[in-house]
């Protein structure tokens, strides 16, 4: 069935260092992919997605690029700030079930300044 | 401002008491969710509904109930038959396809004792 795994935290970092969340997926054929961000207390919001092969996402100078042959999906970013902690989760939807979301256990990162 | 209201933030419950989540939306979403958060988890599903007066189970909809009479409202409800209700509760919306981009409001944490 469709899944999917990242990295576990928690991740600390200091301010301005890079970062990287790894994220790997197992499902047929070609799933969306998506990267959420969860601030302390609050819900989710949606951080950027790639809906085919190859496709690059990014916002607020995060970047993921959809690799099929290694079914990964791995959140970048070249200098963090404090401000950019948070948990964050990688997430696929898929046609075969329905577009149904499948979420990531979650990746607590904290940046120290 | 459109958006997703869940509320309370914070409820508490005695054990044995079913007890209600609100959640409102106002962006004109057709499909409407609720998931579970727990520590050190990803989101599960709970319920979702395309159209008013249809919803379908999730993943863990044992012990829980809905209801869709409005296109902004998705109640839920927490029933006594939910072995551990304690958790993060998320509701989300998504405007096109069912499980497309979904938002989130800011989840209500509820405990019981």
């Amino acid at each position: 069935g469709n899944s999917v795994t990242q990295m576990e935290g928690p991740v600390t970092l200091s301010e301005e260092a890079f970062l990287t969340i790894n994220c790997t997926y197992t499902a047929t054929g070609y799933p969306s992919l998506f990267w959420y961000v969860q601030y302390p207390g609050e819900g989710l919001q949606l951080l950027l997605k790639a809906t085919k092969a190859d496709d690059k996402g990014s916002n607020k100078g995060f970047e993921a690029t959809y690799r099929k042959e290694t079914t990964s999906f791995h959140l970048e970013k070249g200098s963090v700030q404090v401000s950019d902690s948070a948990v964050y989760f990688c997430a696929l939807s898929h046609t075969n079930t329905g577009n149904q979301f499948y979420f990531g256990t979650g990746t607590s990162l904290t940046v120290i300044p | 401002d459109g958006g997703i209201t869940q509320s309370p933030k914070y409820l508490f419950r005695k054990e044995g008491q079913n007890v209600t989540l609100s959640c409102e939306q106002n962006l004109n979403h057709d499909a409407m969710y609720w998931y579970r958060q727990d520590p050190g988890q990803g989101l599960r599903l709970i319920y979702y509904s395309q159209i008013v007066n249809d919803f379908q189970k999730g993943d863990i909809a044992e012990g829980y109930s809905v209801s869709r009479e409005k296109k902004e409202s998705f109640p839920l409800t927490v029933t006594s038959a939910q072995k551990n209700p304690t958790a993060f509760y998320l509701c989300a919306s998504s405007p096109d396809r069912l499980f497309g981009e979904q938002y989130f409001g800011p989840g209500t944490r509820l405990t019981v004792t």
